[in-house]
């Protein structure tokens, strides 16, 4: 059975950093695309960015808006793919969910909660 | 980035009653493959999204076949036959044709 589970969220001051976690189990990890996925209380889910399977080399892909301040890794021998938040903002808050694919995202984690406050 | 606009639906709708929902996109979503990289997605509240169909057309694993995804190059409709209780919540659209992925903004869908 694929998992998804995502560590690591809870409430960080502005200007501070963060790193998720998303354990995975059920699949063979190194043969995945995997993203960072996160949705705002209330609104639309955006895609944070992606790294590549073994095939392609583990390279990754951003979306501009976080660009520079986050990072995606993966551990492929203990099959966890990280997020690491930087310089975080107020409009970070948001549930950060791991997915597995390339185009199609057929699995998700549960998401966890990020709340950037003072 | 690629612009996903959805559709608003008149809510609710009565149980048994299909349910169409649009999406447009603001370039096409075809690539040279011949393929249409459009993802259907079900939130339903307090979970997290489900993937319902992807190249536009073709149903996840284990997704009933009430629900079926038709279109074009940049518009798209999600159409859910016979509509029960547990296909409320909110449909959101998403285009992979290029970097960044981007989702519209979603449609709700109540249950009368």
């Amino acid at each position: 059975e694929v998992k998804l589970l995502e560590s690591g969220g809870g409430l960080v001051q502005p200007g501070g950093s963060l790193r998720l976690s998303c354990a995975a189990s059920g699949f063979t990890f190194t043969d995945f695309y995997m993203s960072w996925i996160r949705q705002p209380p209330g609104k639309a889910p955006e895609w944070l960015g992606v790294i590549r399977n073994k095939a392609n080399g583990y390279t990754t892909e951003y979306n501009p808006s976080v660009k520079g301040r986050f990072t995606i890794s993966r551990d492929n021998t203990q099959n966890i793919l990280y997020l690491q938040m930087n310089t975080l903002r107020a409009e970070d808050t948001a549930i950060y969910y791991c997915a597995r694919g390339r185009w199609d995202f057929d699995y998700w984690g549960q998401g966890v909660m990020v709340t950037v406050s003072s | 980035d690629i612009v996903m606009t959805q559709g608003v639906l008149p809510n609710p709708v009565p149980s048994g009653e299909s349910a169409s929902i649009t999406c447009r996109s603001s370039k096409s979503l075809v690539y040279k493959d011949g393929k249409t990289y459009l993802n259907w997605f079900l939130q339903r509240p307090g979970q997290s999204p489900q993937l319902l169909t992807y190249w536009m057309s073709t149903r996840a694993s284990g997704v009933s076949d009430r629900f079926s995804g038709s279109g074009s190059g940049t518009y798209f409709t999600l159409k859910i036959s016979r509509v029960r209780a547990e296909d409320a919540g909110v449909y959101y659209c998403q285009q992979v044709r290029e970097y960044p992925l981007t989702f519209g903004s979603g449609t709700k869908l109540e249950i009368k």
